[in-house]
């Protein structure tokens, strides 16, 4: 079974703290993407990649296609970053063509 | 513009009932996706439209659960013989082709009592 495997689980940080939260993948794919889920909210994209990095304000994240493994982090953490980020991959070479997503790394930035 | 929508935002039916969850996508977007997520996980694929058709249903757990897409654009997924089990919240996403970002809408709240 494909799996997508992210780490930490939970993670509990001070405001200012620099975050990286991890998603390993199986397989080949098409593309990663990351996407935040507040408690009770929906679930927002903040990137889709399938090489090298890219940037928006706060947030970065990078694959290594070869070590089939992402990071996405956060510089200058703020309490409103709190929440569950899931990292999803699109397979290539068939089976389904929805995503398969991780179970979510719970993230907590106390003031 | 207009984001994803989904209609009810909640809904909480009887054991053994039929119940239909509503996704309009953003307009112009081809393919539409019908996500599952329990309670403390991470979203499951259930099926994916390219247009009217569906091009992979693989994700649906069984034949109760079914998904039309009569237009290309509004999709209707259809849940019959409600179980206690059927209980999540049910996301839609659509995005202008296969491998494009796509945009979740806000989720139905299914309970089945």
């Amino acid at each position: 079974k494909n799996e997508v495997e992210q780490s930490p689980q939970n993670l509990t940080a001070q405001e200012g703290e620099f975050i990286t939260i991890n998603c390993s993948y199986s397989v080949g794919i098409s593309a990663l993407h990351w996407l935040q889920q507040h408690p009770g909210g929906g679930i927002v994209s903040l990137f889709m990649l399938s090489s090298g990095k890219k940037k928006h304000g706060r947030l970065i994240a990078t694959i290594n296609i070869q070590e089939k493994h992402s990071s996405l982090h956060i510089t200058a953490s703020h309490p409103r970053d709190s929440a569950v980020y899931i990292c999803a991959v699109l397979y290539s070479g068939g089976g389904a063509d929805g995503l398969t997503f991780g179970k979510g790394t719970h993230l907590i930035i106390q003031p | 513009g207009a984001g994803v929508s989904q209609t009810p935002s909640n809904k909480v039916t009887e054991k053994g009932k039929y119940v239909e969850l509503r996704c309009d996508p953003i307009s112009g977007h081809t393919a539409l996706y019908w996500y599952r997520q329990s309670l403390g996980q991470g979203p499951e694929f259930l099926i994916y439209f390219q247009g009217t058709g569906a091009a992979d249903d693989s994700g649906l757990p069984n034949d109760r659960f079914f998904a039309v897409r009569p237009e290309g654009s509004v999709s209707t997924l259809k849940i019959q013989r409600t179980e206690r089990g059927d209980s999540a919240v049910y996301l839609c996403a659509s995005s202008a082709g296969a491998f494009d970002s796509q945009y979740f809408g806000p989720g139905t709240r299914l309970t089945v009592l």
